[in-house]
């Protein structure tokens, strides 16, 4: 067990809709990662948050939004959803924002959300 | 532009041989970090070793091991003895000192054949 959880742990919708994926990192770290895995595009990195802000944007559509909140959460937020969204969905969670580089970063990730659109 | 290559896509083993998987990455950083993941069937995420740049040391544990090499910026993970629960896929990553980024491989889907 990571410490990092991810709620829900399989979210089935149709098209066009809108859904929330929530995540709630280990005790401590002050980052949250958001990736999405589908099986061609492999572990593809979409947002990050260090404390609240938005540290670092990777490949994340438009139609997708996150944000943290003050008790560190983050949900991230994919709407008009279209077929090809359905992957699965990982957050991570790292201490980070430090430039000390005896301070190791490694994420630790969630179990995961398995997004399925019909 | 930092970059991860895990040129092997899949490699399948009979259970108990040695396998190495490669990773090459690119950065213009001096100081970063190296990660190795496992992902089971299962399919969580599982870390397994860390390296930061300055430490050029290779670590054995257990059956793994690891060759850091800057002059070849690579970072390859060796399986010794390997067993069917070593299938899964092993993803490498690569982050900025500060983790403010990570980059990941496309992973290396491994098949230890009983």
């Amino acid at each position: 067990d990571s410490g990092v959880t991810q709620t829900p742990k399989h979210l089935i919708t149709a098209t066009g809709q809108r859904v929330t994926l929530r995540c709630s990192p280990r005790s401590g770290d002050l980052s949250v990662y958001w990736y999405q895995q589908s099986l061609d595009q492999g572990l593809q990195f979409l947002i990050q948050y260090y404390n609240g802000e938005e540290r670092a944007k990777g490949n994340i559509l438009e139609r997708f939004s996150a944000q943290q909140f003050p008790d560190l959460h983050s949900e991230l937020n994919l709407s008009s959803l279209e077929l090809g969204d359905s992957a699965l969905y990982f957050c991570a969670s790292s201490v980070a924002g430090t430039t000390d580089p005896r301070i190791y970063n490694e994420q630790f990730f969630g179990p995961g959300t398995r997004l399925t659109v019909l | 532009a930092q970059k991860v290559t895990q040129a092997q896509t899949e490699i399948s083993v009979v259970e108990k041989e040695d396998v190495t998987l490669d990773c090459v990455y690119e950065t213009r950083d001096t100081t970063y970090y190296l990660f190795w993941y496992k992902q089971p069937p299962s399919g969580e995420l599982v870390f397994l070793i860390r390296r930061n740049s300055f430490d050029e040391q290779n670590e054995i544990s257990g059956r793994y091991s690891w060759n850091f090499q800057k002059s070849t910026s690579s970072f390859n993970f060796t399986i010794t003895a390997s067993q069917v629960v070593d299938s899964a896929v092993y993803f490498c990553a690569l982050s900025e000192a500060n983790g403010n980024q990570f980059y990941f491989g496309t992973g290396t889907s491994l098949t230890v054949i009983p």
